[in-house]
């Protein structure tokens, strides 16, 4: 079966902080890896989508890796702000329609001043 | 500016009504889904449409249902509410062929608290 496992489950850190979330995969075969944020009470939207090829992506502070070989993708965020208190998601990819995604339960962050 | 919205916001019922929630978009999207959201899960796919006509069930569809009219709209009816039913709902969307390559990215509605009593 499918898996996607994030940790941690929550994180608190002190803004200006930089800070890593993890994913871990068991999805076969993989398409792609999609990090979301999900802000309180909004719905998640995309930071980043790392292909099989891509090692490293970045969009502003937020930096994803992925290794395909030991299927792990990672999210750095780098001094931290006060609105990166969010759930991120890890959303992997399997060949082919809409339920070939598999969602990870989510990292909650909370930056504190 | 396109977008995907959802209606209501929030919504209180009783068990065993029927509750319809609506979700529309604007992007011109071939692809509609929705999505339930409880602590301790991650999203679960409930139904999802291809276009118009089309839909398909996913992985928690018993109790819901789904009818694709027209590419803007795909409203989720809950036939006989349960207490079971009570969480976050989310409608999405998503452009291109849904097998695509890169797995098209899906843009999210803001949710929908159902709470049924």
């Amino acid at each position: 079966k499918n898996q996607v496992e994030q940790s941690p489950q929550s994180l608190i850190i002190l803004e200006g902080k930089n800070c890593t979330l993890q994913c871990n995969y068991t999805v076969s075969p993989f398409s792609n890896l999609r990090w979301y944020k999900q802000d309180t009470g909004r719905g998640p939207v995309s930071l980043t989508i790392m292909t099989f090829s891509e090692n490293t992506k970045s969009n502003g502070r937020y930096t994803a890796t992925l290794d395909a070989d030991t299927k792990q993708s990672s999210l750095h965020i780098t001094a931290s702000q006060l609105s990166d208190s969010a759930s991120y998601i890890c959303v992997v990819r399997a060949g082919g329609g809409a339920d070939g995604l598999t969602f990870g339960k989510g990292t909650h962050l909370i930056i504190q001043p | 500016d396109a977008e995907i919205t959802q209606s209501p916001r929030h919504k209180i019922t009783e068990t065993g009504r029927q509750v319809t929630l609506a979700c529309h978009q604007t992007w011109n999207h071939n692809n509609m889904f929705w999505y339930r959201q409880d602590l301790g899960h991650g999203l679960r796919l409930i139904h999802y449409s291809y276009g118009v006509q089309d839909t398909n069930k996913g992985e928690v569809s018993d109790g819901y249902s789904v009818s694709r009219s027209n590419t803007e709209d795909l409203p989720l009816t809950l036939e006989s509410a349960a207490s079971s039913q009570t969480s976050v709902y989310f409608c999405a969307s998503s452009g291109g062929l849904a097998g695509g390559p890169l797995g098209n990215e899906q843009f999210f509605g803001p949710g929908t608290r159902l709470t049924v009593l």
